[in-house]
């Protein structure tokens, strides 16, 4: 079945470096993705992997992607108070098109 | 990348009765997708809104409860039938769009 798991909750404090961590289970997934959701707001996307793909950057944003353990990162450099926000990953199953989400991972930055 | 625009944006229901929440696209999109985020959760995949057919609705929704409709490229509804207080959540509507997925604000229901 299809399951993405993700640690609930992340605290940093301004300027330290945040990792935040996804573990997935379907293999045939197409691409990799991390949502924002500020609070009483939608979902932006963030950045995307493809899952051929080992690493991509975008800014202050590292994605990384261990296709062998199911594990997909996503480090944000420089961590600004604005950053404090649910971070989703979500996989993208092939020939399909739907996307099946984690848990969220709740980031805290402290001042 | 697309602009999406839900409305209402939040509206607040008597039980049993039945609201239609709308999305608006400013360019032809092939895939449109329904989900649900209920409080504190993830977001569920409800449905796949398919332009001139009807909806693929995933395990667990149905079409009775949740009917959707997809006249064009541009737009689709879904309704939220028959309202009990375990529909308060928050429905999003998502464009595929040169393969990733962008969301509208949302609309968040609340049911008393």
């Amino acid at each position: 079945g299809e399951d993405v798991e993700q640690s609930l909750f992340l605290s940093v404090r301004e300027g330290d470096s945040s990792v935040i961590n996804c573990t997935y289970t379907d293999s045939s997934s197409t691409y990799l993705y991390w949502y924002k959701q500020e609070p009483g707001a939608g979902l932006q996307l963030l950045t995307y992997i493809f899952s051929n793909m080992d690493m991509k950057q975008d800014q202050r944003l590292t994605v990384l992607l261990n296709k062998k353990d199911k594990h997909l990162s996503l480090r944000i450099a420089d961590t600004q108070t604005g950053d404090s926000a649910i971070y989703f990953c979500a996989e993208s199953i092939r020939a399909t098109n739907k996307l099946i989400f984690g848990t969220g991972t709740l980031l805290a930055v402290q001042p | 990348s697309a602009v999406i625009s839900q409305k209402p944006s939040r509206d607040i229901c008597q039980r049993g009765t039945s609201l239609t929440i709308q999305c608006q696209v400013d360019s032809q999109v092939t895939m449109m997708f329904w989900y649900r985020q209920q409080p504190g959760q993830s977001l569920t995949l409800i449905a796949t809104a398919n332009q001139g057919s009807e909806a693929t609705y995933e395990s667990g929704f149905v079409i009775d409860k949740f009917p959707i409709s997809r006249p064009n490229l541009t737009f689709s509804t879904l309704t939220v039938s028959n309202m009990s207080p375990e529909d308060s959540s928050i429905y999003l509507c998502s464009v595929e769009e040169a393969g990733t997925q962008h969301f509208g604000d949302g609309t968040r229901l609340s049911i008393l």
